[in-house]
């Protein structure tokens, strides 16, 4: 089993839609989670921290489930803009004292006009 | 402007060569990082330091060598005993600040070919 899973997509969504990725992942020791987006052939940006108690920015909501080890990433009234690869992160800390974060592969993004 | 620089942005190479991609930050951050990703693929982790003059191997590390005489740099160093070199080379950094959200910031990248 991949210790980060994502669904690879592509969701393919009209402008203004309600979109929802999920990702599981598998080491229950992970303290730290994140989204990161990344555009064709340009580097992986942070798009959010996920916090415990779920947290929102903007459009973007991120939320957590510990006990079924999966974090979701909503995106309300999505824009042409948000066409994009959606990386779930997550920090396995258990691997020791170094900040390694394990990447899924990522979700693809097309949001249509 | 704080921030993570790559150089060059795009590279060929002939077999047999080894060839060395630069990274350079100043945001002070104490751990750098580099990972090669492949199309339709997740990042994987060549290499990482968290200090001065020390560096672990990540997860494929064959084939690569890299240095950290400088905080602010941390080359990697493609040598010819890597069999697949072609990918996306991605340099990252991040503080070491307990275990609190500790995201890596991403340099550019560097685009390797292998003719």
């Amino acid at each position: 089993r991949k210790e980060v899973e994502q669904d690879p997509g592509p969701f393919n969504v009209p402008e203004g839609a309600t979109v929802a990725f999920n990702c599981t992942y598998s080491n229950s020791a992970s303290q730290s989670f994140f989204w990161y987006r990344q555009d064709c052939r340009k580097e992986p940006k942070l798009l959010m921290s996920v916090y415990s108690s779920g947290n929102e920015d903007g459009r973007f909501t991120a939320q957590l489930n510990r006990a079924s080890q999966y974090i979701s990433l909503l995106i309300r009234d999505s824009k042409l803009s948000d066409s994009a690869t959606y990386l779930c992160v997550v920090n396995p800390i258990s691997s020791g004292s170094a900040r390694q974060l394990t990447f899924g592969s990522g979700t693809q993004l097309t949001v249509l006009p | 402007d704080g921030g993570i620089t790559q150089s060059p942005k795009y590279l060929f190479r002939k077999e047999g060569q080894n060839v060395t991609l630069s990274c350079e930050q100043n945001l002070n951050h104490d751990a750098m990082y580099w990972y090669r990703q492949d199309p339709g693929q997740g990042l994987r982790l060549i290499y990482y330091s968290q200090i001065v003059n020390d560096f672990q191997k990540g997860d494929i590390a064959e084939g690569y060598s890299v240095s950290r005489e400088k905080k602010e740099s941390f080359p990697l160093t493609v040598t010819s005993a890597q069999k697949n070199p072609t990918a996306f080379y991605l340099c990252a950094s991040s503080r070491l600040s307990g275990r609190g959200n500790n995201e890596q910031f991403f340099g550019p990248g560097t685009r390797l070919t292998v003719l």
